[in-house]
């Protein structure tokens, strides 16, 4: 298995708050991803990375922000949470390009309340 | 905007059965990947297709990926219980990162 660690795996909060979700990775892959996973839609990115300092926008990036100081850490920090940030989250990481395959961690749930 | 459909959303069958699920786009693609999900873990890589019309088997299972690139299929043969998950297919090209469809939710029924 891909070392890839998220933390924390569950974690509930109350709206309005700043809330940081970790990925941390042993792999020294260059590209890593965060995704959520919500029932009817699921995988949509939100950011990714292809280098330290170096991010870009997904699909669903409005109130997410991203940082990657090293190559192994990429945080996700929700702002200001919202009920409809409430969803499991999943980091990535690839190791070739930007579309090559992807070696996801185990998640963590968020709840918004 | 590159979309991947999936179908079916749901399979329910019963163990030993056969079934095929569906992965369909419009757009191109130089690769696509299938992956399986089990509750509470992330997607597991099953198999990456990059040629029109190839096939690849991994024991049970089938998968090929359509002569222009835009669809592929997962065949599996005599389903068994621990064939149970989400079943993703995703779509790479270009510069841009992994498409992925919605998933088949497949229940297979001892």
């Amino acid at each position: 298995d891909a070392g890839i660690t998220q933390s924390p795996r569950h974690k509930v909060t109350e709206t309005g708050t700043p809330v940081t979700l970790r990925c941390h990775q042993t792999e020294n892959h260059r590209y890593m991803y965060w995704y959520r996973q919500d029932p009817g839609h699921g995988l949509r990115l939100i950011h990714y990375s292809y280098g330290v300092k170096d991010t870009d926008k997904g699909e669903v990036s409005d109130g997410y922000s991203v940082s990657r100081s090293k190559t192994e850490d990429f945080l996700l920090t929700l702002e200001s949470a919202t009920s409809s940030q409430t969803s499991v989250y999943f980091c990535a990481i690839s190791g070739t390009s930007r579309n090559t395959e992807a070696f996801f961690g185990q998640g963590t749930r968020l709840t918004v309340v | 905007t590159q979309l991947l459909e999936q179908s079916p959303q749901f399979l329910s069958i019963q163990e030993g059965e056969n079934l095929t699920v569906y992965c369909n786009s419009s757009s191109v693609f130089s690769s696509l990947q299938w992956y399986r999900q089990e509750p509470g873990e992330g997607p597991v890589l099953l198999v990456t297709v990059v040629t029109g019309g190839e096939v690849k088997k991994l024991k049970r299972l089938t998968f090929q990926f359509g002569d222009a690139r835009k669809d592929s299929s997962l065949h599996i043969t005599a389903a068994q219980p621990g064939d149970t998950g989400l079943y993703l297919c995703a779509g790479g090209s270009g510069n841009t990162p992994l498409v992925f469809g919605k998933g088949t939710r497949l229940s297979v029924i001892a």
